[in-house]
């Protein structure tokens, strides 16, 4: 069936570098990748999303690189701070038996940045 | 310019109760989602529902879960003979009236605890 598989599971940096989370893909059909950020006890909130005609997308700290023939996408945040510290979850649309506004999301990243 | 809006934030329940949990879309959005999240996990859709139709059902539970968007009001999931099993939190997603695509915004979610 179709999956999203994120890594790595929890990820731990010093303020000011850069983290870079990954996720893949199983279907080729799908053209919609988003980024959301999720701090405890809150909803997720979108950050960045990319759609399959781009290969790269850059809002200030945060980028999201897409390379479609390998099925996979990256986040990519510069410049760590510590509010930056939340669960990150990458998703992709259900292409089978899905609809508009149904996500598949990976299993989420716990990011932690030490001041 | 009020977002996704969730109530109630946590709620508590009895095995065999029954829980009901509200969403109100962001002003101008008229496509309804129901996401579900256990602990330490990503989220997993449930249902896409527009005014008075339900559009894609394919992640609700056979049983015990059911969940309307009437032509006023606010958009419902309710979960009837709750067990342990249902304690996660329950988030609501709204997109714009119109919209073909899949940039969906979330609520803050309504927590539940079945005891």
């Amino acid at each position: 069936g179709e999956n999203v598989e994120q890594h790595p599971s929890t990820l731990s940096v010093q303020e000011g570098d850069s983290a870079v989370i990954k996720c893949t893909y199983s279907d080729s059909a799908s053209n919609y990748f988003p980024w959301y950020k999720q701090e405890l006890g809150k909803g997720p909130q979108l950050i960045i999303d990319i759609r399959s005609n781009v290969g790269e997308k850059k809002d200030q700290r945060i980028a999201v690189t897409l390379n479609k023939t390998a099925k996979h996408f990256s986040l990519h945040i510069t410049e760590t701070q510590p509010e930056d510290s939340a669960v990150y979850f990458c998703a992709a649309p259900r292409i089978y038996g899905g609809s508009q506004g149904n996500l598949i999301f990976g299993k989420g990243t716990k990011l932690s940045v030490k001041p | 310019n009020a977002g996704v809006m969730q109530n109630p934030r946590h709620l508590v329940r009895r095995r065999g109760q029954e829980a009901r949990l509200r969403c109100s879309p962001m002003k101008g959005h008229s496509h309804v989602y129901w996401y579900r999240q256990l602990p330490e996990e990503g989220l997993k859709f449930m249902v896409y529902l527009q005014k008075e139709n339900i559009i894609d059902e394919s992640g609700m539970p056979k049983e015990r879960f059911s969940a309307e968007f009437p032509k006023e009001g606010p958009s419902i999931l309710r979960i009837q003979q709750v067990v342990r099993g249902d304690s996660a939190a329950y988030f609501c997603a709204s997109s714009p009236q119109g919209s073909s695509g899949n940039t969906i915004y979330f609520g803050e979610g309504s927590w539940l605890t079945v005891v």
